[in-house]
């Protein structure tokens, strides 16, 4: 049990919907990442938060947006779904972000079905 | 830009064959390197980790070795079990990056 929880485990929902995932980071990480796992694009990354700051922005896309609050737990909106969003989502968090070396700790996922 | 390539899969092994796993990273200045294990529906563990060249990671009788000159961080393992079966995923992460860089992932099934 890496410490990070995501709710929930799994998501099914029609096209053009709108879902909400959630996560925790673990005690005392500031940072959160959100990835992507596809058949076709592998892991990619997302976005991530430091602090309820945005930090960095990967591949996602406009549909798709986060926020961490102050509490440090973060959501991961994703809008106007498509069948291709069909994929599992992972949430990571560490201590900080950047610097020399970065330990990342994974969420079990949220694997979303759009049909 | 930075990437990983890993190894295609799936490989399959007997129970007690030696393992190895491809890796080659492509990224400027000296990055770290890992790998990441996914069990069967479960999130990804960090396995072991190299943060500098020639640095050696082991871990649950894994090890990888990080090799600048060929920029390659390869997976091994001398006696794999049923319960190693998974996927596999190799990652950089840069000094002042904000995110890994994972390769495809390398599924391993390992029969008995």
């Amino acid at each position: 049990d890496s410490g990070v929880t995501q709710t929930p485990k799994h998501l099914i929902t029609a096209t053009g919907q709108r879902v909400t995932l959630r996560c925790s980071p673990r005690s005392g990480d500031l940072s959160v990442y959100w990835y992507q796992q596809s058949l076709d694009q592998g892991l990619q990354f997302l976005i991530q938060y430091y602090n309820g700051e945005e930090r960095a922005k990967g591949n996602i896309l406009e549909r798709f947006s986060a926020q961490q609050f102050p509490d440090l737990h973060s959501e991961l909106n994703l809008s106007s779904l498509e069948l291709g969003d069909s994929a599992l989502y992972f949430c990571a968090s560490s201590v900080i972000a950047g610097g020399a070396y970065n330990e990342q700790f994974f969420g079990p996922g949220t694997r979303l079905t759009v049909l | 830009g930075d990437s990983v390539t890993q190894m295609e899969g799936p490989v399959t092994l007997s129970e007690e064959a030696f393992l190895t796993i491809n890796c080659t990273y492509t990224a400027t200045g000296y990055p770290s390197l890992f790998w990441y294990v996914q069990y069967p529906g479960e999130g990804l563990q960090l396995l072991l980790k190299a943060t500098k060249a020639d640095d050696k990671g082991s871990n649950k009788g894994f090890e990888a070795t990080y090799r600048k000159e060929t920029t390659s961080f390869h997976l091994e393992k001398g006696s794999v079990q049923v319960s190693d079966s998974a996927v596999y995923f190799c990652a950089l992460f840069k000094t002042g990056a904000n995110n890994l860089f994972f390769g495809t992932g390398t599924r391993l099934t390992v029969i008995p």
